[in-house]
C-alpha cells in the first residue's frame, strides 16, 4: 500500500546513545517532515524538507539532525539521546508545502530514553 | 503566530448520538484545514481536507465545515458508533514563510462512544 513507512516502531535507548529514525514515502511527494508528539503538547515540528537536497529547522530542532537522502527518504538522528527526547515521533509527507495538498503520516516511532 | 484550539478536550456520548467537535485558529491566512483521527498508540489517519476556498467537505458520516473569516471549523459525526472512539486532531496549513508555513495542530478532542 502507498504511504509513509517508519522504522523502527519501538526503541529504548540509554542516555547518551545515538540512533537514526528512518522514514520513506512512495507517493513521489516533494516535502517531508518530522514531528514529535508529547502528552499535553500536541504535535510539534522538529525539521522539514521542502524538496530533495534542502532541510530546515522547525519549532523544536535542538538535539536532532536530519538528512534528506533522496526524494523518498528523510531520516532523523539523535546524536546523544536525553530523557527529554522520550516521545512519539511521526514522519509525514506532502506534495508541496506551498500548495493545497494534505499531509500523509506514518505510524510513528515510540522512543524511550532511560 | 498561528494557534489552534480544540474544544472540548474530551467528550463521552452514547452510541447513536450526533456530535460536533470544534476547532478554532487565530490567523485566517491558511491554505487548508485537515482533520485527522488517531487511535491509541497508532498514527494519524486523514479524515477530511478542506481548502481555504471551500465551506465544507463530506465523507460518509463525517462532515467538516470551515469558516475561514471567523477562524473556525467543526467536524460533525452522524449516528456515532463505538468504533468512532479515538482522538480527533485539527490542523491548519498557514500561508506563511519558513517553518510557520507548516501544519499547525490543535491538542485534540478525545472521543468515547459508549455502547
Amino acid at each position: 500500500n502507498a504511504g509513509v513507512t517508519q522504522t523502527p516502531k519501538f526503541q529504548v535507548l540509554k542516555t547518551g546513545q545515538s540512533m537514526t529514525l528512518q522514514c520513506a514515502q512512495d507517493m513521489n511527494h516533494n516535502s517531508m517532515y518530522w514531528y514529535r508528539q508529547d502528552p499535553g503538547m500536541g504535535l510539534r515540528l522538529i525539521y522539514y524538507s521542502a524538496s530533495e537536497g534542502t532541510t530546515d529547522k522547525g519549532e523544536v530542532p535542538n538535539g536532532y539532525n536530519v538528512s534528506r537522502l533522496n526524494k523518498r527518504e528523510f531520516s532523523l538522528r539523535l546524536e546523544s539521546a536525553a530523557p527529554s527526547q522520550t516521545s512519539v515521533y511521526f514522519c509525514a509527507s506532502s506534495e508541496d508545502r506551498r500548495t493545497n495538498y494534505g499531509y500523509t503520516f506514518g505510524s510513528g516511532t515510540r522512543l524511550t530514553v532511560v | 503566530k498561528q494557534e489552534v484550539t480544540q474544544i472540548p478536550a474530551a467528550l463521552s456520548v452514547p452510541e447513536g448520538e450526533n456530535l460536533v467537535l470544534n476547532c478554532s485558529f487565530t490567523d485566517s491566512a491558511i491554505y487548508n484545514l485537515q482533520w485527522f483521527r488517531q487511535d491509541p498508540g497508532k498514527g494519524l489517519t486523514s479524515l477530511l481536507l478542506i481548502q481555504s476556498s471551500q465551506r465544507e467537505q463530506t465523507s460518509g458520516r463525517l462532515n467538516a465545515s470551515l469558516d475561514k473569516s471567523s477562524g473556525r471549523s467543526t467536524l460533525y459525526i452522524a449516528a456515532s458508533q463505538p468504533g468512532d472512539s479515538a482522538t480527533y486532531l485539527c490542523a491548519v496549513r498557514p500561508e506563511a514563510r519558513g517553518s510557520q508555513g507548516n501544519l499547525i495542530f490543535g491538542k485534540g478532542t478525545k472521543l468515547s462512544v459508549k455502547p
